[in-house]
């Protein structure tokens, strides 16, 4: 079965950037859309297509992908950006979609 | 700008069917996929299925054949059916708009809230 690897866990002090991995095997091969759900919340989608912001989406959200990690990346990380955050493919084929666990994002 | 609403009974008992709305406003239910997502209390996102007016539904193969999907225009909603629940479905169930593989789930629902207890 297919798998998106995230840490459980991340913690990054205020105004530096953090580097959230999502990882799988030839994951450069697929695009990967990122979610951030902050408690009691829906979901909203931050990234999709590896490295494109909705509207209304910071440009202090970014996100690249290669070889077998797709990263959502978080400069200038503020005290609202404190959330679980989640990546996600379509695996083809399988016809299928496929969600991280998800990692808990903790600004100190 | 879309909006989705859930709508369906809070509380299912096991062996029942759990059986939910989605309400689409300010877009075209025929133009697009939808697919619906849970997540059991304290635990992550689970993709349940997807539907469109145009192509077959799809579901996640870990739910077996227990889940059905459909879509009524004239109402502009869909609807989503899982058989036999027993307690490990319960969750939050959101339904989204699903743009496809390369856009994503770009529209979600407040998400409600379905239990499964006698």
């Amino acid at each position: 079965s297919f798998v998106l690897t995230q840490p459980p866990s991340l913690s990054v002090a205020p105004g530096k950037t953090a580097r959230i991995p999502c990882g799988a095997d030839n994951i450069e091969s697929d695009s990967v859309h990122w979610y951030q759900q902050k408690p009691g919340q829906a979901p909203i989608m931050v990234i999709y297509y590896d490295s494109h912001r909705p509207s209304g989406i910071p440009e202090r959200f970014s996100g690249s992908n290669s070889g077998n990690t797709a990263t959502l990346i978080i400069t200038g990380v503020e005290a609202g950006d404190e959330a679980d955050y989640y990546c996600q493919v379509w695996v083809i084929g399988a016809d299928l979609w496929v969600f991280g666990g998800g990692t808990r994002l903790t600004v100190l | 700008q879309v909006q989705l609403q859930e709508s369906g009974p809070g509380l299912v008992k096991p062996s029942e069917t759990l059986s939910l709305t989605c309400t689409v406003s300010g877009d075209s239910i025929n133009s697009n996929s939808w697919s619906w997502v849970r997540q059991p209390p304290g635990k992550g996102l689970e993709w349940v299925g997807s539907l469109s007016y145009s192509t077959t539904t799809k579901s996640n193969p870990s739910l077996k054949s227990r889940v059905s999907m459909s879509i009524d225009t004239t109402e502009k909603r869909f609807s989503l059916n899982l058989t036999s629940v027993t307690a490990a479905d319960t969750a939050v169930y959101y339904c989204v708009r699903d743009q496809g593989s390369v856009y994503g789930f770009d529209s979600w629902g407040r998400g409600t809230l379905v239990t499964v207890s006698s």
